[in-house]
């Protein structure tokens, strides 16, 4: 069965204080792993797919990377707004549904 | 480019009655998908539809629940006699033929009195 696991659950940081998100996975036969960001009271909004291992995408201060079995996003130099709560989904080659870790509760203090 | 969009947002019934919560995909999407998003816990998948055939529904309640996604208007995900357990935020996303990424709408929140 898949499995999706983020650490850790919550995550305070000051303003400028890099640092990094983890999503554990297993799957039978990865099609991709998606993250996405979610504020109190609104939908998931798309951040990033990766599809392979070695596979990194960045956007802002942002970073996913992938290995065979977790991904990483790493915040660089966060300010208060990336507060939210962080979510990792993994996507199997056999079907089309996205199985969703519990997430990241992300605080971002100035 | 207008998102997704889910009606109603905030939904209340009682125990017994039905809730329909519909979802208008992103221009150009032909790909629907349901999630529920129980409190303290994650987004779980309900069912996949496209125009007019249900692809994949492993996980939604064998009784009660139903969706439908017609050839014209949005899909609509049903619920009959509620009860306090379908207290839950229901999420659709839509993606476009040409990609796996899925994207959200703000959701509905249903709770059952």
């Amino acid at each position: 069965e898949d499995q999706v696991t983020q650490s850790p659950e919550a995550l305070r940081l000051q303003e400028g204080e890099s640092s990094s998100l983890n999503c554990s996975y297993t799957v039978s036969g990865l099609r991709g792993l998606f993250w996405y960001r979610q504020d109190p009271g609104k939908g998931p909004e798309f951040l990033f797919t990766l599809y392979s291992a070695g596979e990194e995408k960045e956007k802002e201060r942002l970073k996913a990377t992938l290995t065979k079995k977790e991904s990483f996003l790493h915040i660089t130099a966060p300010k208060p707004e990336d507060s939210a709560t962080y979510l990792c989904a993994v996507q199997a080659n056999s079907g089309y549904a996205l199985n969703f870790g519990k997430g990241t509760s992300l605080l971002v203090t100035p | 480019n207008a998102g997704v969009m889910q009606n109603p947002r905030h939904l209340v019934r009682r125990r017994g009655q039905e809730a329909r919560l519909r979802c208008s995909p992103m221009k150009g999407h032909s790909h629907v998908y349901w999630y529920r998003q129980l409190p303290e816990e994650g987004l779980k998948f309900m069912v996949y539809l496209q125009k007019e055939n249900i692809i994949d529904e492993s996980g939604m309640p064998k009784e009660r629940f139903s969706a439908e996604f017609p050839k014209e208007g949005p899909s609509i995900l049903r619920i009959q006699q509620v009860v306090r357990g379908d207290s839950a935020a229901y999420f659709c996303a839509s993606s476009p033929d040409y990609s796996y990424e899925q994207y959200f709408g703000p959701g509905t929140r249903l709770t059952v009195t």
